[in-house]
């Protein structure tokens, strides 16, 4: 079946440490999305890519790294800059490049500060 | 900038019918969707309208507004696998991106 595949589940970063979350999908999307969810909170945007070998800021996109070296992988890193990092993070791709409405969500990671 | 409006929390009963407001504020507008999330879940589309009016699909319908920027979602005959989190979400002139609201915490009670 395909889908958006978002590892691990669950992730605890130390103090200045870097970790790096995984998403990777097999529905031949072009474009993809990181969100971050705080509790009770909507959704917001880190940083999205359109197509291979490029990609934007979003709304927060301060402490966060991307790469978009592959169709199918769009892998996002917490710096150690990202001072508040414990959140619900939320991977997501869609047709037609960014001007599509339907967006299709992985099942998110679970960031924690130890 | 782009902001959303919606209720934080509804609670209703099996069987009934609720229906869930977002008002938005945007500069361009190109349509509202609507996402389900249960907890620790994935959202999930629901639906989207960019023209004026009423789109069902089957126990979920959505409505727009445009000229008062408002939209609504309305669940019918609702079953207790309902109870979820809902977010309404723009697209305007910001790179296309979408804008999510804050959710609404739906409760289905017995």
């Amino acid at each position: 079946d395909g889908g958006i595949t978002q590892s691990p589940k669950y992730l605890f970063r130390k103090e200045g440490q870097n970790v790096t979350l995984s998403c990777e999908q097999n529905l031949n999307h072009d474009a993809m999305y990181w969100y971050r969810q705080d509790p009770g909170q909507g959704l917001r945007l880190i940083y999205y890519s359109q197509i291979v070998n490029d990609f934007q800021k979003g709304d927060i996109a301060e402490g966060y790294s991307v790469s978009r070296e592959k169709k199918e992988s769009f892998p996002l890193t917490v710096t150690s800059a990202q001072k508040n990092p414990t959140a619900f993070y939320l991977c997501a791709s869609s047709t037609q490049g960014v001007s599509n409405e339907k967006l299709f969500f992985g099942s998110g990671t679970q960031l924690s500060v130890l | 900038g782009q902001s959303l409006e919606q209720p934080s929390e509804v609670t209703a009963v099996e069987g009934a019918i609720v229906q869930i407001n977002c008002t938005y504020q945007t500069s361009g507008f190109y349509g509202l969707s609507w996402y389900q999330q249960h907890d620790g879940g994935a959202p999930t589309f629901l639906s989207y309208n960019a023209l004026d009016g009423l789109e069902e699909t089957g126990r979920f319908s959505s409505f727009l507004s445009r000229s008062d920027s408002y939209g609504y979602l309305l669940l019918q005959e609702l079953q207790m696998k309902d109870s979820a989190s809902y977010f309404c979400a723009v697209k305007g002139n910001a790179g296309n991106m979408l804008t999510f609201g804050g959710g609404t915490r739906l409760m289905v009670k017995p």
